[in-house]
């Protein structure tokens, strides 16, 4: 398994404003995802961060709405940019600790954003 | 194209007494299964995962749920609700898509344990 931690746990905004949140695992992973869960919803893939490559976005978002950076291989930031009350949501970070053997992911604790 | 539904959004049962989460799949090709559960105010937790092994897996807190490929099921089951059982369920399936394995989420089934 990996342990992850996000920055910050939870936060206010004011709509028009931008957030970056980070997110920091306990060791090195080729695969990191950022996922969406809106207020009582199920997760949402917003997009895949492999280091030394250019994000790749799921449908429904774009990078400069949400760009991303995945400087090295045990770390990665999300931001969220010109916000709206509809961006309130809980963000989560993942990481695939080992695809070759399985593909289950491991989440950081989630950072819940408030836009007001 | 894989999908997951949880045929039901909330599910409530006394302490002490069985419990059943249900969970369909459709997958062109064998799929990998997994359920993570949510607690209020914190990350998912993976409970258990099927990779094509054994069909009957078991998982952490006592859970445990059956691959059925011929019903393509993979219903959650734990014998004795414990309160702190009570949160949110959510069955996955994998998904291989623009190069990588990702993950697809179904809805959610919200368990309550009362007393």
């Amino acid at each position: 398994s990996a342990v992850i931690s996000q920055k910050p746990s939870r936060d206010i905004c004011q709509r028009g404003t931008s957030l970056t949140i980070q997110c920091q695992v306990d060791s090195q992973v080729t695969m990191m995802f950022w996922y969406r869960q809106q207020p009582g919803q199920s997760l949402t893939l917003i997009a895949t961060a492999n280091q030394g490559s250019e994000a790749t976005y799921e449908s429904g978002f774009v990078i400069d709405k949400f760009p991303i950076s995945r400087p090295n291989l045990t770390f990665s930031t999300l931001t969220v940019s010109n916000m709206s009350p509809e961006d309130s949501s809980i963000y989560l970070c993942s990481v695939v600790a080992n695809p070759i053997s399985s593909y289950e992911q491991y989440f950081g604790p989630g950072t819940r954003l408030t836009v007001t | 194209a894989q999908s997951v539904t949880q045929l039901d959004s909330h599910v409530s049962v006394s302490e002490g007494t069985p419990v059943l989460l249900r969970c369909n799949y459709s997958s062109s090709y064998s799929p990998s299964l997994f359920w993570y559960v949510q607690h209020p105010n914190k990350g998912l937790q993976l409970l258990l995962k099927y990779t094509s092994a054994a069909t009957l897996v078991k998982g952490i807190n006592g859970f445990e749920a059956e691959f059925k490929k011929s019903e393509t099921s993979f219903h959650l089951t734990k014998p004795s609700a414990h309160m702190s059982d009570a949160a949110e369920y959510f069955c996955v399936v994998t998904t291989f898509s623009g190069g990588y394995n990702k993950l697809i989420f179904g809805a959610g089934t919200r368990l309550a344990v009362h007393p």
